[in-house]
This record gives C-alpha cells, sequence and structure tokens, in this order.
C-alpha cells in the first residue's frame, strides 16, 4: 500500500523568507509520481510541481522547488521569498501509474506572516 | 481553454434527500476521479471512471452513493438519503491519458455539500 505522511499540521514564515514544507512517502512501485497542491482559504486545489520517480533533476517552478530524495523517500516542497498570498493549506500526494489513485497526505497549514 | 468545472459550488440538503454533484472534465480528457474531503483533512480517493466505465470504486461507500460518467454530458456523483456525515467538500479531476505517472490532475473548485 501507498501512504504519504506530512508531519507538520502548521508552519510559519515570515514574509520574504524561504520554508521548506515536509513530505515523505511509503510505496513499493518503481514508478510513480509525486505532486504537491495548494489549497487556499477558497477551496480550490492548485497544482504546484510535479516529481517523476525517474527524474533525476529536482523540479522548480517559478518559487517553488522540490526536494526529491529518493533513497530517503522524502518529496519536500520548498517555497522561496514567501509572500503573504502563499498562506494556505498544502497537500503533498503520490500517483501510481498501475492503479490511476493520487494518494494524499493529511496536508500542512503554512501562514505567511508580514 | 476551461478548466474542470463542478457544479453547484454550494449544496445544501437537509437528511434523506438525495444530493447530485455534476463535474464536466476539462476538453479532451476522459478520465474522471472523484475525491472528498472532510473538514480538517486531506482528499480521499472515491472512484474513477472513464466514459461510460466505473474502472476503481474502491473508496466509495457500498451504500447511498453511486457514480456515473455517460458517453454524452457530465460524470454525475449520486448520493441518496443524505446523512449529517456526508457534509464534506467533494472534488472532481480529470486527466487525458491512463500513463498517469507525470500527468498532473487538474481538479475543479469542489462542491461543498451541507446536510442540515
Amino acid at each position: 500500500a501507498q501512504k504519504i505522511t506530512q508531519t507538520q499540521p502548521g508552519m510559519f514564515v515570515q514574509e520574504k523568507e524561504a520554508v521548506t514544507l515536509d513530505c515523505t512517502y511509503d510505496t513499493s512501485d518503481q514508478s510513480y509520481g509525486l505532486f504537491w497542491y495548494k489549497q487556499p482559504s477558497s477551496g480550490e486545489m492548485i497544482f504546484l510541481i510535479y516529481q517523476g520517480s525517474y527524474d533525476e533533476q529536482n523540479a522548480t517552478e517559478g518559487r517553488y522547488s522540490l526536494n526529491f530524495q529518493k533513497a530517503r523517500k522524502s518529496a519536500n516542497l520548498v517555497i522561496s521569498a514567501s509572500q503573504l498570498g502563499d498562506s494556505a493549506m498544502y497537500f503533498c500526494a503520490i500517483f501510481r501509474g498501475a492503479t490511476n489513485k493520487l494518494i494524499f497526505g493529511t496536508g500542512t497549514l503554512l501562514a505567511v506572516q508580514p | 481553454n476551461a478548466g474542470v468545472m463542478q457544479n453547484p459550488r454550494h449544496l445544501v440538503r437537509r437528511r434523506g434527500q438525495e444530493a447530485r454533484l455534476r463535474c464536466s472534465p476539462m476538453k479532451g480528457h476522459s478520465h474522471v476521479y472523484w475525491y472528498r474531503q472532510l473538514p480538517e483533512e486531506g482528499l480521499k480517493f472515491m472512484v474513477y471512471l472513464q466514459k461510460e466505465n466505473i474502472i476503481d470504486e474502491s473508496g466509495m461507500p457500498k451504500e447511498r452513493f453511486s457514480a456515473e460518467f455517460p458517453k454524452e454530458g457530465p460524470s454525475i456523483l449520486r448520493i441518496q438519503q443524505v446523512v449529517r456525515g456526508d457534509s464534506a467538500a467533494y472534488f472532481c479531476a480529470s486527466s487525458p491519458v491512463t500513463d498517469r505517472d507525470n500527468s498532473p490532475l487538474h481538479f475543479g473548485n469542489g462542491t461543498r455539500l451541507t446536510v442540515t
């Protein structure tokens, strides 16, 4: 069975600082995808960044980067230069093509302080 | 190019009524997923459908819940005889291909169901 663990229920960060949101996963599959989604207070799910299990380079999308450590089974999200609009819930998820399921972690609530 | 469209955005039902949630996938997408998010929790997989087929319904409650994705029209998640515990946000997502490891699911804005 696959599992995603986000150990930080809540995080604070000062505006313009960088923050790392932790995510570890458990899977026996060789091929899988790791995703991060943002859910602001308005409720929609916004795709942020993707990392494939065979990708050798860490994924980056603007201010978002994914610190992928395959041996440790971790896929931490790094947000650089935090902005007030980054305040939201952040969900890590793992996808396995064989089952076509996206399994979510419990999320981390990020609060950016001015 | 419109995204995944869900309606209604908010739905209020009394206990015992039926709830129908609709999802129109992105253009060109033939795979639809339904997820449920209870308050203060992450999203939980419910069902995965392709046109006219239920592929995986392992996350669906055994009773009162059903889903369909007809050849024409939106996907429908139907909850019969709703109870207060059904109050949640229901999200639909779509994708274009079967090999999904490297394509993000595109989510709709969700339907917030409140059972009074």
